[in-house]
């Protein structure tokens, strides 16, 4: 199984800095013959589902605002939030599924400092 | 828009049956892989099945094969989960979702259902 190891678990911003989490997997999630990052990032605020955010490690979703982006391929990904509003407030998981089983990383803890 | 609505949750004692429905919507689902992915209470997320469009291919996290079996009716555009043998560490919310527009292959999670709540205890 691919390990999906985020960090930090948690960490506090003040608002409208940049927040920044990484995300690393076991082994390459870069497939050559699509050219592709089988890498997704998803928000989960308290009480609802997960939301997703980005897809092949830097598209974002439709309706994401541009304050998220992603990057990275291979093995090591991140999730910057340019300018934290206190509607990101969240946990975030990075995602691969470049194969079953899908595995999450284990979240990483956004608050406002 | 896309809709995913589970049904099913409840409180089971350990070694019961359950079985979970998703009622779908907002699309053409028999075009869609569909999975289930749960979260036990303060913990993070679990991917536990798929099932790809045309039903026939399916596969399982490790912790729930040989015990959980998920299926489709295209003709009702609903995803089932059949959960036997229940344990106390199943239970979780379980999210019905859909993947995303790749156009076949492998997909990211594009759609989340609410979720529905599974709690295994005596």
């Amino acid at each position: 199984d691919i390990v999906m190891t985020q960090s930090p678990d948690s960490l506090a911003v003040s608002l409208g800095e940049r927040a920044t989490i990484n995300c690393k997997s076991s082994q390459s999630v870069f497939y050559s013959s699509t050219n592709k990052n089988y890498l997704a990032w998803y928000q989960q605020k308290p009480g609802q589902p997960p939301k997703l955010l980005l897809y092949w490690a830097s598209t974002r979703e439709s309706g994401v605002p541009d304050r998220f982006s992603g990057s990275g391929s291979g093995t090591d990904f991140t999730l910057t939030i340019s300018g934290l509003q206190a509607e990101d407030v969240a946990i975030y998981y990075c995602q691969q599924y470049y194969g079953t089983p899908w595995t999450f990383g284990q979240g990483t803890k956004v608050e406002v400092k | 828009q896309v809709q995913l609505v589970e049904s099913g949750g409840g409180v089971v004692q350990p070694g019961r049956s359950l079985r979970l429905s998703c009622a779908a919507s907002g699309f053409t689902f028999r075009n869609y892989a569909m999975h289930w992915v749960r979260q036990a209470p303060g913990k993070g997320l679990e991917w536990v099945a798929v099932i790809w469009s045309d039903g026939t291919t399916k596969d399982y996290a490790d912790s729930v094969k040989g015990r959980f079996t998920i299926s489709r009716d295209n003709s009702e555009d609903t995803l089932y989960l059949q959960m036997d043998s229940l344990r106390a560490e199943d239970t979780a919310v379980y999210y019905c979702a859909r993947d995303g527009y790749c156009g076949g292959g492998s997909c990211y999670v594009g759609y989340w259902g609410q979720g529905t709540l599974v709690t295994v205890s005596s």
